[in-house]
């Protein structure tokens, strides 16, 4: 039993380049969402999914796209990567919101 | 729109030297009062889920309790591996997860 494996654990990017951050669980998770952790300003939701098929905004989902076509995948894409996306991103899923959220170990990406 | 504040920032504690943790919140709906901890370099991991006011959850030396409006996370003789960033989070009517910026807890020998 992985939990949930994010890819790659670490990237750096050029600015303007495009790239897809990737997380998958295997418990059978109807709900998964991704956050960036950057310092003093905690865990900030980006986007977030309650199962195949559907997707909504979190806090802060300029220049990042998602999609859930699997129940297990939810890849998180960088159109046109910028400096202000230089963070630690982490993939999370639960059966619902009502249950404890497992994270992945995390991407670290730094973009210059 | 939801708001979850923690306090302090940072807390040093010598070891055996009690204290807690608050987190006051704002939510449209509670579906939970979540507590995590997380190590440096690596993911938050789940401690409690907190329903409703006057629940209680214990877990060796941490115990989470709810009102209406905080949460606290009780340290009751903290050694120096309870040293770890402590998060809170609530889960609202819309299915966002919204986490506060969490308190850094330095335990020293």
């Amino acid at each position: 039993n992985a939990g949930v494996t994010q890819t790659p654990k670490f990237q750096v990017l050029k600015t303007g380049q495009s790239m897809t951050l990737q997380c998958a669980q295997d418990m059978n998770h109807e709900y998964m969402s991704w956050y960036r952790q950057d310092p003093g300003m905690g865990l900030r939701l980006i986007h977030y999914s309650v199962g195949a098929g559907i997707t909504d905004q979190g806090e802060v989902p300029n220049g990042y796209n998602v999609s859930r076509s699997t129940t297990e995948d939810f890849p998180l894409r960088l159109l046109s990567a910028a400096p202000s996306q230089t963070s630690v991103y982490f993939c999370a899923s639960s059966y619902s919101v009502g249950y404890g959220y497992t994270f992945g170990s995390g991407t670290r990406l730094t973009v210059v | 729109e939801d708001q979850v504040t923690q306090s302090p920032e940072a807390l040093r504690l010598q070891e055996g030297e009690s204290s807690s943790l608050n987190c006051s919140y704002t939510v449209s709906g509670l579906r939970g009062l979540f507590w995590y901890r997380q190590d440096p370099g690596k993911g938050p991991e789940f401690l409690f889920t907190l329903y409703s006011a006057g629940e209680e959850k214990e877990k060796e030396r941490l115990k989470a309790t709810l009102t209406k409006k905080e949460s606290f996370l009780h340290i009751t003789a903290p050694k120096p591996e309870d040293s770890a960033t402590y998060l809170c989070a609530v889960g609202d009517n819309t299915d966002k997860l919204i986490f506060g910026t969490g308190t850094r807890l330095q335990v020293f020998p």
